[in-house]
């Protein structure tokens, strides 16, 4: 599987954008780039996902670079309730491959 | 989207028992997901639970230690055997609906083995 890279931490003031970048130099042309969060005590959520566009949801915008070597996590404005750990993840497209690998990622702190 | 409840949401069991955990579903999934969380860590994957055959498991973990049930396309268990204290962590099961993308977990168990 595809490994992607991201800081184990980062800050934001509330109210404020917030950009999680995620970097994954080997993704492959069929990897969907997926973000999924877990609050404190929770099971992980969905986030959003995209292959090669850009793409906007209630919860956050995903920007993805033209080479989809990277992409980053848009929160436009963030509360206190966004803290959490946020995971870029690939996932192949292919049918009977849909297990999502975890990595380590990017533990959010909302500062008020 | 599916709603997924798990029980029990947390248990203490002495070493050496076994403890299964039971994850519902209110629709029907085709593929189920049996994920641990260690304590401070990521999630790793344990096993996909197929209805119908057996499950398939990730290296690192054996069908003898982490038996898995699936008899219906709403339900599954997962069972950690010989418990010892290193077993102790959170165990999160998972689905993706028929047709979708989106992956949903439980709330989890949080298992401590004393």
């Amino acid at each position: 599987d595809a490994k992607t890279t991201q800081p184990n931490s980062m800050e934001s003031n509330e109210e404020e954008p917030v950009h999680l970048p995620c970097n994954h130099s080997t993704i492959s042309g069929t990897d969907y780039i997926h973000w999924y969060r877990q609050l404190p005590s929770q099971g992980p959520e969905y986030v959003i996902h995209g292959l090669t566009s850009n793409v906007n949801n209630r919860m956050a915008s995903l920007a993805i670079a033209e080479d989809r070597k990277s992409s980053t996590l848009i929160l436009h404005r963030a509360t206190l309730r966004d803290a959490a750990v946020y995971y870029c993840i690939l996932r192949p497209f292919n049918f009977g491959n849909e297990k999502l690998t975890f990595g380590t990622g990017t533990r959010l702190t909302i500062i008020p | 989207s599916a709603v997924i409840s798990q029980k029990p949401s947390r248990d203490i069991c002495q070493r050496g028992t076994s403890l299964t955990i039971q994850c519902q579903v209110d629709s029907q999934v085709t593929m189920m997901f049996w994920y641990r969380q260690q304590p401070g860590q990521s999630l790793t994957l344990i096993a996909t639970a197929n209805q119908g055959s057996e499950a398939t498991y990730e290296s690192g973990f054996v069908i003898d230690k982490f038996p898995i049930s699936r008899p219906n396309l709403t339900f599954s268990t997962l069972t950690v055997s010989n418990l010892s204290p290193e077993d102790s962590s959170i165990y999160l099961c998972s689905v993706i609906s028929l047709g979708g993308t989106e992956a949903f977990f439980g709330q989890g168990t949080r298992l401590t083995v004393v």
